[in-house]
């Protein structure tokens, strides 16, 4: 099993749709998670930690499954702007972080 | 906001020569890290540190050296230029001495091409 795994997408969505990507990792010690936001040619900026109970952001929503080592990213009502790869990332060893292979979106009018 | 400044957006360089990628940090963050980003693959970790003179190989160290004789500046050297490490290099740092728990920020990266 990879250490991220991700569908590489695209998603295609019309704007003001609800989209999710999910992703699982393969360290049952992993700790930390993150989605990542990578525009294109551009590098990866965090968009929102996640945590065990799961946290909001706006239109953004992350959850995580512990027993299931899945995570989840759900966007609510598309804009245009949300056009991006989406990158899963959790942490390796004590301070390293793997990263996903990311989840294109696409929004389109 | 914590500010990860890598010195070349685009870089190209012949086959052969020595290559120097600089990256400054200007948070005092003790950790600093390279990765390659290539079609298909994602990030790679090349190299890290976690303080001034420490290195640690990553996944794909090969063909790569660092350096950190300061704590805000981490730097990749390719030794010896070669066409398949063409890539975008980025550079990331973040603070503590423990889980990444802000995660990692970036600097803008920079383009390498060989030929």
């Amino acid at each position: 099993r990879k250490e991220v795994e991700q569908d590489p997408g695209p998603f295609n969505v019309p704007e003001g749709a609800t989209v999710a990507f999910n992703c699982t990792y393969s360290n049952s010690a992993s700790q930390s998670f993150f989605w990542y936001r990578q525009d294109c040619r551009k590098e990866p900026k965090l968009l929102m930690s996640v945590y065990s109970s799961g946290n909001e952001d706006g239109r953004f929503t992350a959850q995580l499954n512990r027993a299931s080592q899945y995570i989840s990213l759900l966007i609510r009502d598309s804009k245009l702007s949300d056009s991006a790869t989406y990158l899963c990332v959790v942490n390796r060893g004590y301070s390293t972080l793997t990263f996903g292979k990311g989840t294109m979106l696409l929004v389109s009018p | 906001d914590v500010k990860v400044t890598q010195s070349s957006r685009y870089l190209v360089k012949r086959t052969g020569e020595k290559v120097f990628l600089e990256c400054v940090q200007d948070m005092d963050h003790e950790n600093m890290f390279w990765y390659r980003q290539d079609p298909g693959l994602g990030l790679r970790l090349i190299y890290f540190s976690y303080d001034v003179k420490m290195k640690e190989k990553g996944d794909i160290p090969e063909g790569y050296s660092v350096s950190r004789e300061k704590k805000e500046r981490f730097s990749l050297i390719l030794e010896s230029a070669s066409t398949n490490q063409t890539s975008m290099y980025l550079c990331a740092s973040s603070a503590g001495d423990g889980l990444p728990i802000y995660g990692y920020t970036f600097g803008s990266g920079t383009r390498l091409t060989v030929v």
